[in-house]
């Protein structure tokens, strides 16, 4: 069964600095990595999907990883805002034919002005 | 506009009754879901449909019964059997490729008194 695991659970920065947080997972057959972003008390919104077969995928100040043989994956948040304090999730697709995810715990960020 | 919506957003439940909560999607989505989610916990899976009148149970189905009658609609039904339901649940759909998301609604917080 697949286990997803972010480390750390929480984590606070001052505004302007670059951070990675980090993702794990147990089992490599999965058809991709997915990083929501997540306010409180809200639904989930998506940031970045990467397939199976790829290495990375970027989009504006985000740029997460994946390394299938090792099991991980990173999120990188180049300078920091405000605005970017919210809960991070990791998700893993598995489940051939059927297109489920396991979540991690989570990173609550928060951007120190 | 394109989306997923749930209602109500907030929900009381004496011991003993059973409370239905509502997914709609207008995506044209073929696969809903429903998660369960709790304070530092991550997203888990309480039933999910990939096509009409099919669904399956997730990881923690017990307690719970869903019915998918039409493509855009996926209740779930809170039973009187469910020990411990005060928590935040999300409903999702995707498309159901590999290369797509899922996109979540703003979800509703059931809460027993």
């Amino acid at each position: 069964k697949q286990e997803v695991t972010q480390i750390p659970a929480a984590l606070s920065v001052p505004e302007g600095e670059n951070l990675v947080l980090n993702c794990s997972f147990t089992d490599s057959a999965i058809y991709n990595l997915q990083w929501f972003r997540q306010d409180p008390g809200k639904g989930l919104t998506s940031l970045l999907l990467i397939q199976s077969s790829q290495r990375e995928q970027t989009s504006g100040r985000l740029n997460a990883s994946l390394d299938k043989s090792s099991g991980r994956s990173t999120l990188y948040i180049a300078a920091s805002q405000p605005g970017d304090s919210a809960t991070y999730l990791c998700a893993a697709s598995s489940g051939a034919g059927s297109y489920q995810l396991t979540f991690g715990k989570g990173t609550k960020l928060s951007v120190i002005p | 506009d394109g989306g997923i919506t749930q209602s109500p957003k907030y929900l009381f439940r004496k011991e003993g009754q059973n409370v239905t909560l509502s997914c709609e999607q207008n995506l044209n989505h073929d696969a809903m879901y429903w998660y369960r989610q709790d304070p530092g916990q991550g997203l888990r899976l309480i039933y999910y449909s990939q096509i009409v009148n099919d669904f399956q149970k997730g990881d923690i189905a017990e307690g719970y019964s869903v019915s998918r009658e039409k493509k855009e609609s996926f209740p779930l039904t809170v039973t009187s059997a469910q020990k411990n339901p005060t928590a935040f649940y999300l409903c999702a759909s995707t498309s159901g490729y590999s290369t797509d998301t899922q996109y979540f609604g703003p979800g509703t917080r059931l809460t027993v008194l």
